[in-house]
């Protein structure tokens, strides 16, 4: 069955670059005509829609993000990437990445277990 | 930008009881509408996709229903390990998506 891992600094400094990567197992990237995602919840907040990619590149972003985000995939390595420059305190969450449903697409489903990215100096 | 109200925010009941959660688009989503389960320490799992159709796997008891603004997710008969936050989402204007902030389901 399809699984997801996030992968990552736990800790990044204001100003700079968060980096994460989704490595995707049980299944292919490429596999899919739908889009894959990143969303992030802040710590006993609700849940925030980032970006989604396309294994062809293509992209959709969260209009209030767009400008600091970057996201990429490598379909050799099965995986995909986010980059959020310029963070603040605002930006610590948890950062989930998730998978189109091989049964119910385009909704995510199945999650990565999340990995949490706290912006402090 | 599609906002998604759910309400209540918090939700009391005992096990066996009915839970009735509510979400409201601020404009009309269609069928384009899904539930998902949060427990502490877990990622979301979906529940219900296009409003009504149930995710594999989940139980008969969880079932959705509504179209275009006003959306609910009923559980039937509350079993223990559905005390949790649900959170709506929307996908009108697919791939963009937007979430509703959460409803808590407590013990009470």
């Amino acid at each position: 069955q399809l699984q997801l891992q996030e992968s990552g600094p736990g800790l990044v400094k204001p100003s700079e670059t968060l980096s994460l990567t989704c490595t995707v197992s049980g299944g292919s990237i490429s596999s899919s005509s739908y889009y894959w995602g990143w969303i992030r919840q802040p710590p006993g907040k609700g849940l925030e829609w980032i970006v989604s990619i396309h294994y062809s590149g293509s992209t959709y972003y969260n209009p209030s993000l767009k400008s600091r985000v970057t996201i990429s995939v490598d379909t050799s390595k099965n995986q995909f990437s986010l980059k959020l420059s310029s963070v603040t305190a605002a930006d610590t969450a948890v950062y989930y990445c998730a998978s189109p449903s091989s049964t119910a697409a385009p909704w995510f489903d199945p999650w990565g277990q999340g990995t949490l990215v706290t912006v402090s100096s | 930008e599609i906002v998604l109200t759910q309400s209540p925010a918090t939700l009391s009941l005992s096990p066996g009881e009915r839970a009735t959660l509510s979400c409201r688009a601020s404009q009309s989503v269609s069928s384009y509408l899904a539930w998902y389960q949060q427990k502490p320490g877990q990622a979301p799992r979906l529940l219900i996709y296009d409003a009504s159709n149930r995710a594999t796997g989940i139980p008969a008891r969880f079932s959705g229903s509504g179209s275009g603004t006003d959306f609910t997710l009923t559980i039937s008969s509350l079993e223990p390990e559905d005390f949790a936050v649900y959170y709506c989402q929307q996908r009108s204007n697919w791939p963009q998506w937007t979430f509703g902030q959460g409803t808590k389901v407590e013990i009470k």
